[in-house]
């Protein structure tokens, strides 16, 4: 089945720590993007990549940093400037960039502070 | 002026009702238009997706566009207790750049 990968579902930062949050996709899709989605309100861009070796920030693209080497693969790095990371982080995909292809998206990781 | 507006609900109601939930925008640039469900602890799915004023209809699903109001809807008939979930509005230009409403808590009731 084609789809949208996140991993893992659930992940705890220490104090001082990156991590990194998968996100793969076999719909041959170009697009990729992150979102940040907190309680109560909507979801908001955090980064990202019409095409492989390139990105661009979105909203709240601080304390967070990409990379896309490959056209299935989009990591997330939460690092440590990053001062409330704790919130539900989700990967999505499109055929090409611009409203007229829709995005899909994965289910998603939890992000909270140990 | 917020871009979006929807009203977060919650939403209680019987099954069977007829469910209409609405959006409100603000940016004229905005030509693509979608419903996403959400479920507890999952990703938003592709709902509704349309690109001009009217009606669209798919199975008990009705996505309503009017442009000239800047007004969305979603109807929902004959609603199930599987409907249950968080129903997001989006909105899109010509850019990359989706804007979310904060969503719509719906509850049927058996």
């Amino acid at each position: 089945d084609g789809g949208i990968t996140q991993s893992p579902k659930y992940l705890f930062r220490k104090e001082g720590q990156n991590v990194t949050l998968s996100c793969e996709q076999n719909l041959n899709h170009d697009a990729m993007y992150w979102y940040r989605q907190d309680p109560g309100q909507g979801l908001r861009l955090i980064y990202y990549s019409q095409i492989v070796n390139d990105f661009q920030k979105g909203d709240i693209a601080e304390g967070y940093s990409v990379s896309r080497e490959k056209k299935e693969s989009f990591p997330l790095t939460v690092t440590s400037a990053q001062k409330n990371p704790t919130a539900f982080y989700l990967c999505a995909s499109s055929q090409g960039p611009g409203g007229h292809q829709p995005q899909h998206f994965g289910d998603g990781t939890r992000l909270s502070i140990l | 002026q917020k871009e979006v507006e929807q009203d977060p609900g919650p939403l209680s109601v019987p099954e069977g009702a007829i469910v209409s939930l609405n959006c409100t925008y603000s940016n004229s640039a905005f030509q693509y238009f979608m419903w996403y469900r959400q479920y507890s602890r999952k990703g938003p799915e592709l709902l509704m997706y349309t690109y001009s004023s009217g009606n669209k209809e798919d199975g008990r699903f009705t996505a309503q566009v009017d442009k000239s109001s800047k007004y969305i809807s979603l109807f929902i008939r004959d609603s199930q207790p599987s409907d249950s979930a968080t129903y997001l509005c989006a909105y899109q230009g010509g850019s990359e750049k989706l804007v979310f409403g904060k969503g719509t808590k719906l509850t049927v009731n058996p």
